[in-house]
């Protein structure tokens, strides 16, 4: 299994819903990570865990909280969100983050929008 | 600020022809990779050179690296419809982290 699957495709929040975006890999990766893309810019790291600890959170704003529950698994859990956070939300996983050349897999990701 | 930078911006070709992207990055790497996007999707690895690689090939593509000029490019021959998409180069300057350039949307008229 060489895919990285996220759920929902697509969502629509008001300001004050509790929503979570869900990512899954079984290509054994250690890393997983979260990027934002708006539209018609290139993606924007967001968060990076390696073996289930969070190592790198790009000064993200606190709405947005990941959590890694197990190696396979990767979550976004969002809360109070504004318009301006309508994105396309990417997920994507590699063998090992420190190291240099590691290729990312990327989902399709989820297309999120604030109302 | 972005590592990388590209250009065109747009390119629109007919099927048949081949496409050039260039990608320019502001600090040492130690490997450069090309990325493609289809419309607002995931996005797909395409290849990866080594900044001690100067040109390299897969099928139609070919990447080249210029480690002096901090530039890039991908060429893409006998273009199809279905390449139609957006392209990124990237880098990894620190621990994992991918930096993308601008990107390049092509549009591959049949």
């Amino acid at each position: 299994d060489t895919e990285v699957t996220q759920t929902p495709k697509h969502l629509v929040m008001g300001m004050t819903n509790k929503k979570s975006l869900k990512c899954e890999q079984h290509m054994g990766h250690r890393a997983m990570y979260w990027y934002k893309q708006k539209a018609k810019k290139p993606p924007e790291l967001m968060f990076v865990y390696s073996y289930e600890k969070l190592s790198i959170n790009e000064s993200v704003p606190s709405r947005f909280s990941p959590e890694c529950p197990n190696s396979s698994l990767l979550n976004l859990h969002l809360h109070a969100l504004q318009p301006e956070d309508s994105a396309l939300y990417l997920c994507a996983s590699s063998p090992v983050d420190r190291a240099s050349t590691d290729t990312q897999y990327f989902g399709p990701g989820t297309r999120l929008t604030v109302l | 600020s972005q590592q990388g930078e590209e250009d065109p911006q747009a390119l629109s070709i007919q099927e048949g022809e081949n496409a050039t992207m260039n990608c320019s990055y502001k600090t040492s790497i130690n490997n450069l990779q090309w990325y493609r996007q289809n419309s607002g999707r995931g996005l797909v690895h395409l290849i990866l050179i080594r900044s001690n690689e100067r040109e390299k090939h897969s099928g139609r593509l070919r990447v080249t690296l210029d480690t002096s000029k901090k530039s890039s490019s991908l060429l893409i021959t006998a273009s199809r419809a279905a390449d139609t998409a957006s392209y990124f180069c990237a880098t990894i300057i620190s621990y994992g982290k991918l930096t993308f350039g601008q990107g390049t949307i092509l549009t591959v008229h049949p």
